[in-house]
């Protein structure tokens, strides 16, 4: 069976602040990792995936196959940030299995 | 590029009756997904088509949902008679394929409120 979670629900931070969003998976074989976000009144989009080892947006997330997480990450926070960000987790049946998400607020 | 497209954008009904779902998905995309996201929660998958087959229903509750994706493009969802835990956002989602292709394109979604 393949897991996500995010611990905390609520996240908030003032504007420049660092802000590190949690995600910790379990999955038996070698999985795919995605961050989404669901910015207010849009549809929920792809923020980056661990095989593309790229920063978007100044987010970056590391895939740390021994802790088994996936950490979202970003050195200053901007207002623009707050969001709802969901991690995910896809397995060889190229399903996702999604964690709860985690609401950002960025304080100005 | 066109997104993937979900029609209606809300939908209020009461138990027991009857609703539907639409769902066109982006020009090309093989394979179909539908989610149910609670309130509170992530989106949890309830059906995964390729073209015009089902490749895992194992989380439909199939004695009240159906889906259907006859010509391998559109598809609707169907929950008959509804219940008031069926309350929720509907997501549907579209990809390419495998490796570099797998990502997942989401809808805006479907409201359903059941009084």
């Amino acid at each position: 069976a393949q897991r996500v979670t995010q611990p905390e629900k609520l996240l908030s931070v003032f504007k420049g602040a660092p802000v590190e969003l949690k995600c910790n998976y379990s999955y038996s074989g070698s999985p795919e990792l995605f961050w989404y976000v669901q910015y207010s009144r849009q549809r929920l989009q792809l923020l980056l995936r661990h095989i593309s080892r790229e920063s978007i947006k100044g987010f970056t997330a590391d895939l740390n196959k021994g802790e088994t997480s996936f950490h979202l990450k970003k050195p200053f926070a901007q207002e623009e940030d707050s969001a709802m960000y969901y991690c995910a987790l896809s397995g060889s049946a190229r399903q996702l299995t999604f964690g709860s998400g985690t609401q950002l607020t960025v304080l100005p | 590029e066109a997104g993937v497209a979900q029609s209606p954008r809300y939908k209020i009904i009461e138990k027991r009756q009857s609703v539907a779902f639409w769902c066109n998905p982006i020009s090309g995309h093989a394979t179909l997904y539908w989610y149910q996201q609670i309130l509170g929660q992530g989106p949890k998958l309830l059906i995964q088509f390729q073209n015009n087959g089902v490749v895992d229903d194992s989380q439909l509750p199939k004695d009240r949902f159906s889906a259907e994706r006859l010509k391998g493009v559109d598809s609707t969802l169907k929950i008959q008679p509804a219940k008031l835990e069926d309350s929720a956002v509907y997501l549907c989602a579209s990809t390419l394929g495998w490796g570099a292709k797998n990502i997942q394109y989401f809808g805006a979604g479907t409201r359903l409120s059941v009084l």
